[in-house]
């Protein structure tokens, strides 16, 4: 199984700060890869898809990059409603699973 | 707009039973794939399964293989899972959601609790 890792874990952040978040898959994933964000107690919403679409009515300061086994996400100037969990995952064709990762929370500092 | 509403959710004995529901509108349902993803208390999200536009092709998570069962129903505009023999490692918010690509999930519903405890 392929195996998704996020980091950090945990992000202090200030408004207008330029944040970034990483997820490295165990194995080449080509760019079949999402992120979302999710509110405490809200449903995860989708930002990025195939590693750097934005999807439609996402911000634009929101933007992913990379492809095989190493992405990022980007936040180019923090803003109040960015607080929140993100969460990479990756389809793998060949054997059907969809993996998350362990997320990474982006608090305020 | 694009309403995915999931219910059938609540407390259950560990071996027990539960049937989820997600009302699908706003979208033509046929037109999307479905998955059902959960989320234990306080963790991360987990994939549980998967079902094409025309419910031929099915995929399950390892953990839930053989004790759950997707579907759908196009003319009623509905994703089920029937979810049998539960364990407390069940417990979890599980949402529906919808791709209108294979590889991601672009929206989500808001979820149904499912308890497993004696």
């Amino acid at each position: 199984d392929i195996q998704m890792t996020q980091s950090p874990s945990t992000l202090s952040a200030s408004v207008g700060d330029r944040v970034t978040i990483t997820c490295r898959a165990s194995q080449s994933i080509g760019t079949w890869l999402a992120w979302y964000q999710q509110i405490p107690g809200k449903a995860p919403k989708l930002l990025i898809y195939k590693a750097s679409n934005l999807e439609s009515g996402v911000p634009s300061r929101f933007s992913g990059s990379g492809s095989g086994t190493e992405f990022t996400l980007t936040i180019s100037s923090l803003q109040p409603d960015d607080f929140a969990t993100y969460y990479c995952q990756q389809y793998n064709n060949y054997s059907p699973t969809w993996t998350f990762g362990q997320g990474t929370k982006v608090e305020i500092k | 707009q694009v309403q995915l509403v999931e219910s059938g959710g609540g407390l259950v004995k560990p071996g027990g039973s539960l049937r989820l529901s997600c009302a699908a509108s706003g979208f033509t349902f046929s037109d999307f794939y479905m998955s059902w993803i959960r989320q234990a208390p306080g963790k991360g999200l987990e994939w549980v399964s998967y079902i094409s536009t025309t419910g031929q092709t099915i995929y399950y998570a390892d953990s839930v293989k053989g004790r759950f069962t997707i579907s759908r129903d196009n003319a009623k505009d509905s994703l089920f899972l029937q979810m049998n023999s539960l364990r407390a490692e069940d417990t979890a918010m599980y949402y529906c959601a919808r791709g209108l690509i294979r590889d991601h999930f672009d929206y989500w519903g808001q979820g149904t609790l499912v308890t497993v405890s004696s």
